[in-house]
């Protein structure tokens, strides 16, 4: 199957920097990504959807400043915590939609302190 | 709007044990229902799926039932093996929702010898 690979999968920052998250499809072009973010014993939850070329779209009561989008060519979208805090500390997942079939990478932990 | 409920974990076996990992969700019209697992340090794979009522997905000897009756996806498996030690994760997909995928809380599976 198609291949997702998410970039850190573990980072610790300190409160008030900004991190960025990758995500690239490795094998395929993917126009729309999608970030999701879980915290401990509930769902994935989905945050936004990274349009190619074009601005992201933010589920309700996602901060759009706060959580950055770039989906700058087809294979790689990138999602930046700015200022963060700890309350931002949670693990993120990329997807990327291939013949109908979401493919996933690997997460990353982050760890505000 | 649409939600996911599946069994808390963690859920403890002994190998060769049967393994029933119950889902159940709420949604209009006629989502299409998901199984993914996530392996240790891995990100989410497809396991099986099920776009219409009475449909069963199967895979690695894995089974679920598309139950419309009982708005209900529930997992099996005959045989549990140490290697199928992992997080499992229901979802469904709304009819002409796109990509979007929703996800229920995630249950750890542990099987030991």
């Amino acid at each position: 199957g198609a291949v997702v690979s998410q970039h850190p999968s573990r980072v610790i920052c300190k409160s008030g920097t900004s991190v960025k998250i990758e995500c690239r499809s490795l094998d395929f072009q993917a126009t729309t990504m999608f970030w999701y973010r879980q915290f401990p014993k509930q769902s994935l939850m989905l945050m936004a959807t990274s349009n190619e070329g074009s601005k992201a779209t933010y589920e309700q009561g996602v901060e759009k400043d706060k959580f950055l989008i770039n989906h700058a060519s087809l294979t790689l979208s990138t999602l930046t915590v700015t200022s963060a805090h700890p309350e931002d500390s949670s693990f993120y997942i990329c997807s990327a939609t291939q013949q109908g079939e979401a493919f996933f990478g690997q997460g990353t932990r982050l760890t505000v302190v | 709007g649409n939600s996911v409920t599946q069994m808390e974990g963690p859920v403890t076996l002994s190998e060769e044990a049967f393994l029933t990992i119950n889902c159940t969700y709420t949604a209009t019209g006629y989502p299409s229902l998901f199984w993914y697992v996530q392996y240790p340090g891995e990100g989410l794979q497809l396991l099986l799926k099920a776009t219409k009522a009475d449909d069963k997905g199967s895979n690695k000897g894995f089974e679920a039932t598309y139950r419309k009756e009982t708005t209900s996806f529930h997992l099996e498996k005959g045989s549990v093996q140490v290697s199928d030690s992992a997080v499992y994760f229901c979802a469904l997909k709304r009819a002409g929702g796109g990509n979007k995928l929703t996800f229920g809380t995630g249950t750890q599976l542990k099987v030991e010898l």
